[in-house]
């Protein structure tokens, strides 16, 4: 069964810091990634999507992935408390399959 | 003013009865999704369909049902079978399901519906 990994937090960070989001996933055939947010009691929203190695980069978001390690991260700069919410990583199976998504990991931005 | 709706925003249900939960989108995607969320879990997946007319099971499907008759519309049915459904039931969309590289698997998530039994 293809899995995505995602430490499951929560991760604490003062304001201001930059905080560094994991996942790791276990299909070799997956392409691309997505980062979704989802605060307490709301539906996921997408924060960006990652298909090539190397890094992507929107405003204060940063996506990386190495698809030889098999793993994918998301760093937040400059981190603010309203970013404090928990994190999806989500990745394709090999096939004509749905997205697979990690469980998520809880962060928080301490003022 | 596109997007996804869920309704009702809450829902509660007596031991016993079926109830349905509606799912609309006007964004013109092909495939369809609906994912059960537990305090502190992460998604997974009841159901999803890729056309109208055709749908495929998730990792969690019994105690569901649901139909797609529509290309806006995929509505879902929690049973009396399903023994623990007290849940945030969320559905999503994307333009189509599974093509890798190609961003229209993006999934857009609506609000999501909040069912209790009683």
């Amino acid at each position: 069964q293809k899995e995505v990994e995602q430490n499951s937090g929560p991760l604490s960070v003062p304001e201001g810091a930059i905080a560094s989001l994991n996942c790791t996933y276990s299909d070799r055939g997956s392409q691309s990634f997505f980062w979704y947010r989802q605060y307490s009691g709301k539906s996921p929203e997408l924060i960006m999507f990652i298909y090539s190695n190397g890094d992507k980069e929107d405003g204060r978001f940063t996506a990386q992935l190495n698809k030889a390690s098999q793993y994918v991260s998301l760093l937040i700069r400059d981190s603010q408390p309203s970013d404090s919410a928990t994190y999806l990583c989500a990745g394709f199976e090999a096939g004509n399959t749905p997205l697979v998504f990690g469980k998520g990991t809880r962060l928080s931005v301490i003022a | 003013d596109g997007g996804i709706t869920q309704s009702p925003k809450y829902l509660f249900r007596k031991e016993g009865q079926n109830v349905t939960l509606s799912c609309e989108q006007n964004l013109n995607h092909d495939a369809m999704y609906w994912y059960r969320q537990d305090p502190g879990q992460g998604l997974r997946l009841i159901y999803y369909s890729q056309i109208v007319n055709d749908f495929q099971k998730g990792d969690i499907a019994e105690g569901y049902s649901v139909s797609r008759e529509k290309k806006e519309s995929f509505p879902l049915t929690v049973t009396s079978a399903q023994k623990n459904p007290t849940a945030f039931y969320l559905c999503a969309s994307s333009m189509t399901s599974g093509s890798r590289e190609t961003h229209s698997d993006t999934q857009y998530f609506g609000p999501g519906t909040r069912l209790t039994v009683l």
